[in-house]
């Protein structure tokens, strides 16, 4: 099955700091997003992005479906930020909506 | 607030008995999800849901059970056949195929 890679595995930042994590998988994908656990488990949507780019406030998202990857850009962090970052796809031809999850981006950013 | 809601927040459960996950949806989505994350992974897909009274099996469906006589309501069952049943469970539902997914706050679940 499709295999779904998220680097780095673990992101230390200081305030105001910026970072890129990225998200590279194996197959076609009909659709990838972008989700933020909060310290209470909570799954917070950031980005349903299949491809091109899209931004929203300090975050912004870029897949290039044709290579296989996607990259999530944190500008000016903040401590709210802290957390860790999912990347999922629904592969191209897969079970329907069987959202196959990356290990994630475990990030901490220090006042 | 339109929103998934699942409950309860934390459940323990006593090893050999079952236990009942509740999911509610007022975003009149049409397809319903059950993952499990365990500590340090991702989410892995239990059971999906795409129309009322109908269900498919995800990768890891051995040992719950689920039902879906309501559009807005999609339960899941943990049985006494799951052998390693403490995990955080999330709920989640989209308008249709291919559909962005919104998850519910999740129920952590203990055995005891």
């Amino acid at each position: 099955g499709i295999q779904v890679e998220q680097s780095p595995p673990d992101l230390i930042l200081q305030e105001g700091a910026n970072s890129t994590l990225r998200c590279n998988f194996s197959d076609s994908v009909n659709n990838l997003q972008w989700f933020h656990q909060n310290p209470w488990g909570q799954l917070i949507n950031l980005f349903y992005i299949p491809s091109g780019t899209k931004q929203n406030g300090r975050l912004s998202a870029t897949t290039v479906a044709t290579e296989r990857y996607s990259l999530l850009y944190i500008s000016s962090s903040q401590t709210t930020d802290s957390g860790v970052y999912f990347c999922a796809v629904d592969p191209y031809g897969g079970s329907q909506g069987n959202l196959i999850f990356g290990k994630g981006t475990k990030l901490s950013v220090k006042p | 607030d339109g929103g998934i809601t699942q409950s309860p927040k934390y459940l323990f459960r006593k090893e050999g008995q079952n236990v009942t996950l509740s999911c509610e949806q007022n975003l009149n989505h049409d397809a319903m999800y059950w993952y499990r994350q365990d500590p340090g992974q991702g989410l892995r897909l239990i059971y999906y849901s795409q129309i009322v009274n109908d269900f498919q099996k995800g990768d890891i469906a051995e040992g719950y059970s689920v039902s879906r006589e309501k559009k807005e309501s999609f339960p899941l069952t943990v049985t006494s056949a799951q052998k390693n049943p403490t995990a955080f469970y999330l709920c989640a539902s989209s308008q249709g195929l291919i559909a962005e997914a919104f998850f519910g706050q999740g129920t952590r679940l203990t055995v005891v």
